[in-house]
C-alpha cells in the first residue's frame, strides 16, 4: 500500500556495519509491524509496536537487533554488525489498531532489501 | 511454532484458465487471509476469512474458511496477464499473521 513509506529500498552493507531500516506508517496508525522475507519464502514475523512501546518481540533474533517506534518520526529497525545472513527483504506493515491483534487490516510498505557483502 | 504449508509451489498456465491453490495448518486459526506480492512490492491483502465455513469472492477470486479452521483455499478463474505473481495465505490465531511459502503464478498469454 503505497501509505506506507520505507526507506532505503535497497542497502548494501558489508559485514560488521549497522544497518538502519525506516518505516513511516500509514497517516494516523499507531501501530507496526516488521516482518523479514527471505527469498522463496514467505513473511516472517519480527516485532510489532505501538508509539514507544514494543509489545510483541517475539520474532526477534535476541541479538543486534532492536526496533523502536517513537513518539515523533518513523519507525526504524536496526541491525549492528550484521552478517551475511541478514541478507533479506524487510517489510514493515501498519494498522489503525483498536486493539491486538488487529493484523487483518495490515497496511504493507514495498519494503527494504538488504544485502550484506 | 505455528506453520502453514501452501501449495503448489509454482503454477504454469495458460491464459484463462483456472488457479487453485491452497493451505493447510497443524494449528486452528480465526482468520484466514490471501496476499498477492508483485516483485519488488510488499503483499496487498485481496481477501480476508473471518469464520469457519465462510465462502467469499472478490472478483474473480474466491477464498474459502475450511470448516477445521486449519485450511483455506483460493482460486482465481480466468486468469489473465496481470494475475502473475506470488500468493500467500496467512492464518491469525491468537497472536501473529502466519504466513505460507506463498504459491508463484506463471501465465503463458
Amino acid at each position: 500500500n503505497a501509505g506506507v513509506m520505507q526507506n532505503p529500498r535497497h542497502l548494501v552493507r558489508r559485514r560488521g556495519q549497522e544497518a538502519r531500516l525506516r518505516c513511516s506508517p500509514v497517516k494516523g496508525h499507531s501501530h507496526v509491524y516488521w516482518y523479514r522475507q527471505l527469498p522463496e519464502e514467505g513473511l516472517k514475523f519480527m516485532v510489532y509496536l505501538q508509539k514507544e512501546n514494543i509489545i510483541d518481540e517475539s520474532g526477534m533474533p535476541k541479538e543486534r537487533f532492536s526496533a523502536e517506534f517513537p513518539k515523533e518520526g518513523p519507525s526504524i529497525l536496526r541491525i549492528q554488525q550484521v552478517v551475511r545472513g541478514d541478507s533479506a527483504a524487510y517489510f514493515c506493515a501498519s494498522s489503525p489498531g483498536s486493539g491486538y491483534p488487529t493484523n487483518e487490516k495490515l497496511f504493507f510498505g514495498s519494503g527494504t532489501q538488504l544485502s550484506v557483502l | 511454532g505455528q506453520q502453514l504449508n501452501q501449495s503448489p509451489q509454482s503454477m504454469f498456465i495458460q491464459e484463462g484458465e483456472d488457479v487453485s491453490m491452497n493451505c493447510t495448518s497443524s494449528s486452528i486459526f480465526n482468520t484466514w487471509l490471501w496476499y498477492k506480492q508483485e516483485p519488488g512490492e510488499g503483499p496487498v491483502l485481496l481477501i480476508a476469512l473471518y469464520k469457519a465455513g465462510e465462502l467469499t469472492s472478490n472478483g474473480r477470486l474466491t477464498a474459502q474458511f475450511g470448516i477445521t479452521r486449519k485450511d483455506s483455499f483460493l482460486n482465481i478463474s480466468a486468469s489473465i496477464p496481470s494475475d502473475v505473481g506470488i500468493y500467500f495465505c496467512a492464518g491469525q490465531g491468537a497472536q501473529k499473521l502466519v504466513f505460507g511459502q506463498g504459491t508463484r503464478l506463471t501465465i503463458n498469454p
